[in-house]
C-alpha cells in the first residue's frame, strides 16, 4: 500500500524567495503533522492537523511559515522570503487517529537548501 | 530546562553483540515514549511504544525499558546485524498531547 509521500525530494531556492512543499498522508489517517530536521538534529515540530479541528500551529518559527490541508487528504507548507536558517529537511507525517499511543507514519522528506 | 538526551558519539558494535541506546529526558513527565530508526535520506520508522506505567516491551530482537523514576528509556538489540546500522531516536509524548517530542538520535555502526 502507498505510505506517506512528500514532493519535492529536493528543492533549492534563492534567499527571500517563497517555496510549496507538498504532503500526500496515507488515506484514511486523519492526523497529519510537519516536522523540521536541522542536519544532525532531532525533529522539530511545526504543525499539526486533526481532521475538522482547528491545527495546532504552535511549532511554526515565525509568520513566514503556514500550512494548509484540505479535508483529511494532502497539505501543503509554505515558507515565504526564505532565508538561510530555513535550510533543513521537511518531514511530514500521517497517523491513525491524534492519540498519543498512535504510531507515525513519516514521509521521505522535502530536503530544502537556501543559497 | 527541559532536555532530552541521547549519545551524541556513534555506538559502533560488532555483528552478533548487543546494541544498548540510552535516552534520558530531564523535567518531563510523558506518558508515552516512542522508538524510530532513520536511515539517512529517510523518514524515520516506527519500532516500539512504551507507556510509562510498562517496564519493558519486547518485539523480536528489539527490548526497550522505561524508567520513570531514573527518567531515561533503554533501547537494546540483540544479536545485533549490520542490517542493524542506521540513527536511533527517541520521543516522548505528554499525556496531555499528541506531539511528539524527539531526541536528537544516536547512530549505530554494527561491523561484520
Amino acid at each position: 500500500g502507498a505510505g506517506v509521500s512528500q514532493s519535492p525530494s529536493n528543492k533549492v531556492t534563492e534567499k527571500g524567495k517563497d517555496v510549496e512543499l507538498r504532503c500526500d498522508p496515507i488515506s484514511g489517517h486523519t492526523a497529519l503533522y510537519w516536522y523540521r530536521q536541522r542536519l544532525g538534529q532531532g525533529l522539530e515540530f511545526l504543525i499539526y492537523f486533526q481532521g475538522n479541528s482547528a491545527p495546532d500551529k504552535s511549532g511554526l518559527p515565525s509568520d513566514r511559515f503556514s500550512a494548509e490541508r484540505t479535508g483529511e487528504s494532502v497539505s501543503t507548507l509554505t515558507i515565504q522570503r526564505t532565508q538561510q536558517e530555513d535550510s533543513a529537511v521537511y518531514l511530514c507525517a500521517s497517523s491513525l487517529g491524534g492519540g498519543r499511543a498512535h504510531e507515525q507514519f513519516f514521509g521521505p522528506g522535502t530536503r530544502l537548501t537556501v543559497l | 530546562s527541559q532536555k532530552i538526551e541521547q549519545n551524541s558519539e556513534a555506538l559502533n558494535i560488532q555483528e552478533g553483540k548487543t546494541a544498548t541506546l540510552t535516552c534520558n529526558y530531564t523535567n518531563y513527565s510523558p506518558a508515552y515514549l516512542q522508538w524510530y530508526r532513520q536511515d539517512p535520506g529517510r523518514g524515520p520508522v516506527f519500532l516500539l511504544l512504551i507507556r510509562e506505567n510498562e517496564k519493558e516491551k519486547r518485539k523480536e530482537r528489539l527490548k526497550v525499558t522505561f524508567d520513570t523514576t531514573l527518567k531515561q528509556s533503554l533501547f537494546h538489540i540483540t544479536a545485533s546485524q549490520p542490517a542493524d546500522s542506521a540513527t536511533y531516536l527517541c520521543a516522548l509524548v505528554m499525556d496531555s498531547s499528541y506531539k511528539l517530542i524527539f531526541g536528537s538520535g544516536t547512530r549505530l555502526l554494527v561491523r561484520p
